[in-house]
């Protein structure tokens, strides 16, 4: 069964400041990997997703991601963070079974 | 398009009674799916759907979760009785997946219960 870890239960940067939030998981081979944003009160948005091909992955909003299988990681970053970026994100892996694992989040607060 | 519709957005119950929540998938998706988010944690999957078949259900407390999907477009949970450890935002999402697993899910703003 797969597994997904976000090490990091809250980051905070200033605003203009480079970001990264990481995300490692566990599978036997290459899942489908995802991050998604959730604002408050509002449902999962889909930032960007990575199935095989070109690691380096762009998403919404200035949002990328890069897919390291020699470290089981598929880390987020944005060069330049906006005050409108504070969110929770979420790392998800789909394996073998289909079935989608959320890790358990990364709360993003921006300081002005 | 229209999105993934959830109601009711809120609901504040006692334990021991019973609640349901109601969700419209995007037309024409295929799976759907619902998760129960508790605070401070990611979404856990309760129940896949593939059409009006279940595809998973292994985390679904089957003493008193139900959930069904008539025919193969909206879905309704169900938990009965509630408990405190139920409270908890449930979200329902959709994927034009035929099962494959690399199409991305949309999800609905959720349903918030609170079990007093």
């Amino acid at each position: 069964a797969q597994s997904v870890t976000q090490p990091d239960i809250h980051i905070t940067v200033s605003e203009g400041a480079s970001l990264e939030l990481r995300c490692n998981y566990s599978y036997g081979a290459t899942p489908y990997l995802f991050w998604y944003v959730q604002s408050p009160g509002q449902g999962l948005q889909l930032l960007l997703k990575y199935f095989s091909g070109d690691t380096l992955v762009q998403g919404i909003k200035g949002f990328e991601a890069e897919f390291k299988r020699s470290q089981s990681s598929f880390n987020l970053r944005k060069p330049s963070v906006h005050w409108s970026d504070a969110a929770e994100y979420f790392c998800a892996v789909v394996g073998g079974s289909y079935i989608p694992t959320f890790g358990r989040g990364t709360s993003l607060i921006v300081h002005p | 398009e229209a999105g993934v519709a959830q109601s009711p957005r809120y609901k504040i119950i006692e334990k021991r009674q019973s609640v349901a929540f109601w969700c419209n998938p995007i037309s024409g998706h295929a799976t759907l799916y619902w998760y129960q988010q508790i605070l401070g944690q990611g979404p856990k999957l309760l129940i896949q759907f593939q059409n009006n078949g279940v595809v998973d259900d292994s985390q679904l407390p089957k003493d008193r979760f139900s959930a069904e999907r008539l025919k193969g477009v909206d879905s309704t949970l169900k938990i009965q009785p509630a408990k405190l450890e139920d409270s908890a935002v449930y979200l329902c999402a959709s994927s034009p997946s035929t099962g494959l697993g690399n199409t991305e899910a949309f999800f609905g703003q959720g349903t918030r219960l609170t079990v007093v």
